[in-house]
């Protein structure tokens, strides 16, 4: 199976601040690289698909970039609301898989 | 509204067999392939698998923690997609979750989520 590990596995940061998550392959899937958030207790939330194509409805400061092995979610200006979990998959293997998850926090 | 809903989740004895059900709302459900994700708790995300839509032959895919244990499957009529899950582990103990795939095998739409928890 295709390893995803996202670094890092937590961040501490203010509102208004922009923050990096970068998401790493085992080996290249193209741009097969989607981007979830979740809060505690409720489901995951598509935010980016296409490893930089913006879901419907998802506010523009979220943006996603990268191919190959080295992807990124970037949040331009942090909102109380965007704190909360943010998980990696690739789709570019049939066997599904996710990174470990980043824990973004409110520093 | 574009809704999924699952049940069928409780308390189930290891070895014992539990099936979970999705009831589609608000779109085709037959044009969609469906799949099925859960998260231990306190853990990350893992998908347990799929099904293609009839229009791509309505065959089946599953991660390895659960082939040969859990089978998928639909009900197009109903809107209804299925998780039957056989021979189950602690380790099974988790969150599922149904979904909804779109372009790039991404998941769009997502269930509350039923618990199932295997413990004797």
């Amino acid at each position: 199976d295709i390893q995803m590990t996202q670094s890092p596995s937590s961040l501490s940061a203010s509102v208004g601040d922009r923050v990096t998550i970068t998401c790493r392959a085992s080996q290249s899937i193209s741009s097969y690289l989607n981007w979830y958030q979740q809060k505690p207790g409720k489901a995951p939330k598509l935010l980016i698909y296409a490893a930089s194509s913006l879901q419907s409805g998802v506010p523009s400061r979220f943006s996603g970039s990268g191919s190959g092995t080295d992807f990124t979610l970037t949040i331009s200006s942090l909102q109380p609301e965007d704190f909360a979990t943010y998980y990696c998959q690739q789709s570019y293997s049939t066997r599904l898989t996710f990174g470990q998850g980043t824990r973004l926090e409110i520093k | 509204e574009v809704q999924l809903v699952e049940s069928g989740g409780g308390l189930v004895q290891p070895g014992r067999s539990l099936r979970l059900s999705c009831t589609a709302s608000g779109f085709t459900f037959g044009d969609y392939a469906m799949s099925w994700f859960r998260q231990a708790p306190g853990k990350g995300l893992e998908w347990v698998g799929f099904i293609r839509s009839k229009a791509y032959g309505g065959t089946t895919e599953y991660a390895a923690s659960v082939k040969g244990r859990f089978t998928i499957s639909r009900d197009d009529s109903k809107s209804i997609a299925y998780l039957q899950m056989n021979s189950l582990k602690t380790e099974d103990t988790a969150v599922y979750y149904c979904t909804r795939e779109k372009t790039y095998r991404a998941f769009d739409i997502w269930g509350q989520g039923t618990m199932v928890t295997v413990s004797s």
